[in-house]
């Protein structure tokens, strides 16, 4: 099946620091892919959709200049997670749809682990 | 509104005996449903998914899954159960409103399977 690396799998930063994680899809083009945030214990919150070559779309009380999101190509997506705070620690995982498939199926990330000392 | 509901925090099962992760949904429209699993410190494995067509869905590692337009429900079943199926399992439903490829996950069920 189509695969979806991120990178890196964990970071651990300073309060005040910006972080950046990247999202490819390795084996298919993906013209949109998702951004989701998991607390502990707690179901996956959709955060934004990433299109290729135009703006992302931010979820309702998403701070978009916070998370920024660019979607440069049709295999990679980056989240920069801007002036991180201990709050933004959390485990992000992106997904991506592979246009070739049927029902637009979506294609999970394995997650990187953000810690914001 | 569309959502997903997963009544079950937890659902323990001995190794060998059936198992069932239950799900409900409410949708506008064809629901289109899929279920997840997710491994400790991992992103989400699909499992199964169910578009239209026979109501049994069957799906990875002997999961199954059947869709029941009456009850709104897509309950998550495995005739006998491993102790390495032990993990945390998503339902998830297509929002039709605010995008068609968005999902609405659930909260997710911890299934322990016990040797």
């Amino acid at each position: 099946g189509a695969v979806v690396s991120q990178h890196p799998s964990w970071v651990i930063c300073k309060s005040g620091t910006s972080v950046k994680i990247e999202c490819r899809s390795l084996d298919f083009q993906a013209t949109t892919m998702f951004w989701y945030r998991q607390f502990p214990k707690q179901s996956l919150m959709l955060m934004a959709t990433s299109n290729e070559g135009s703006k992302a779309t931010y979820e309702q009380g998403v701070e978009k200049d916070k998370f920024l999101i660019n979607h440069a190509s049709l295999t990679l997506s980056t989240l920069t997670v801007t002036s991180a705070h201990p709050e933004d620690s959390s485990f992000y995982i992106c997904s991506a749809i592979s246009t070739s498939g049927s029902y637009n199926e979506q294609f999970f990330g394995p997650g990187t682990r953000l810690t914001v000392l | 509104a569309q959502s997903v509901a997963q009544p079950e925090d937890q659902v323990n099962v001995a190794e060998g005996n059936p198992l069932t992760v239950k799900c409900t949904y409410s949708v506008s429209g064809n629901p289109y449903l899929f279920w997840y699993v997710q491994y400790p410190n991992r992103g989400l494995q699909f499992l199964l998914k169910y578009i239209t067509g026979d109501n049994l869905v069957k799906g990875s590692y002997g999961f199954e899954a059947e869709f029941n337009k009456s009850q709104t429900s897509f309950h998550l079943k495995k005739p006998s159960a491993l102790v390495s199926d032990s993990a945390l399992y998503f339902c998830a439903v297509r929002d039709g409103v605010r995008g068609y490829n968005k999902l609405i996950f659930g909260a997710g069920t911890r299934l322990a399977v016990h040797p």
